[in-house]
């Protein structure tokens, strides 16, 4: 059954530093998505990004972040200079156009640590 | 703008025993309903959803949700839990028109005792 995958499953890194989260969606699928989750907290939408524009945005997704489809498979979320609170864990979905594309299909996750 | 509640942070329950996990939801405009469960250091499973149609839909694993309109619930049974089935569930919702964000409960722990 295909499947959502994200990579790198862990991140570390220093505050300020610029860092990216790499997702591969299913490959039929038209748009995409990234949630975070915060430790003990619910989660979150980001953003939803189709036909390579950002289609909606929370208030969370400032300018420090961005995304990208670079080619037909990858879709990747950048934080330019991370701060302590962007520690969370950092989910992908993406959804397809046959079905009504209501079910949004979630990666496993990439758990990003800002020391 | 939606939003879902879930009143239950925690939720014990002996093995074998029969479990409901309640969600409550609020949206101007009509909605798909769903449940996602997750693992210990794990993603989001979906479990299941109601689209439209039958308001007693079913589940992987066992579960079952009740899709109630008037009362704004979508609750999450399962006649007989098992160990394995501790994790954390979402309830979470989206408009009906899809390809939009998913608005996420605060979740509810499943706690499965043996």
């Amino acid at each position: 059954e295909p499947e959502v995958t994200q990579t790198p499953s862990h991140q570390v890194t220093q505050m300020g530093q610029e860092v990216i989260l790499r997702c591969v969606p299913i490959s039929n699928h038209l748009y995409f998505y990234w949630y975070r989750q915060i430790l003990g907290q619910k989660v979150e939408f980001l953003v939803s990004f189709y036909n390579n524009e950002i289609s909606e945005k929370s208030e969370i997704f400032d300018d420090q972040f961005s995304v990208e489809r670079p080619d037909g498979s990858n879709f990747t979320l950048k934080i330019r200079s991370t701060k302590l609170e962007d520690s969370a864990m950092y989910f992908c979905a993406s959804s397809g156009r046959t079905g009504g594309g209501e079910t949004q299909y979630f990666g496993p996750g990439t758990r990003l640590l800002v020391l | 703008a939606q939003s879902v509640t879930q009143l239950d942070s925690q939720v014990p329950v002996f093995e074998e025993a029969p479990v409901e996990l309640r969600c409550n939801y609020s949206s101007s405009v009509s909605v798909y309903l769903f449940w996602y469960v997750q693992y210990p250091n794990q993603g989001l499973q979906l479990l299941l959803k109601y689209l439209s149609g039958s308001t007693l839909v079913k589940g992987i694993n066992g579960f079952e949700a009740e899709f109630n309109k008037s009362q704004t619930s979508f609750h999450l049974r399962k006649p007989s839990v098992h160990i394995s089935d501790t994790a954390e569930y979402f309830c979470a919702v989206i408009n009906s028109g899809g390809y939009q964000k998913v608005t996420f409960g605060t979740g509810t722990k499943l706690q499965v005792i043996p």
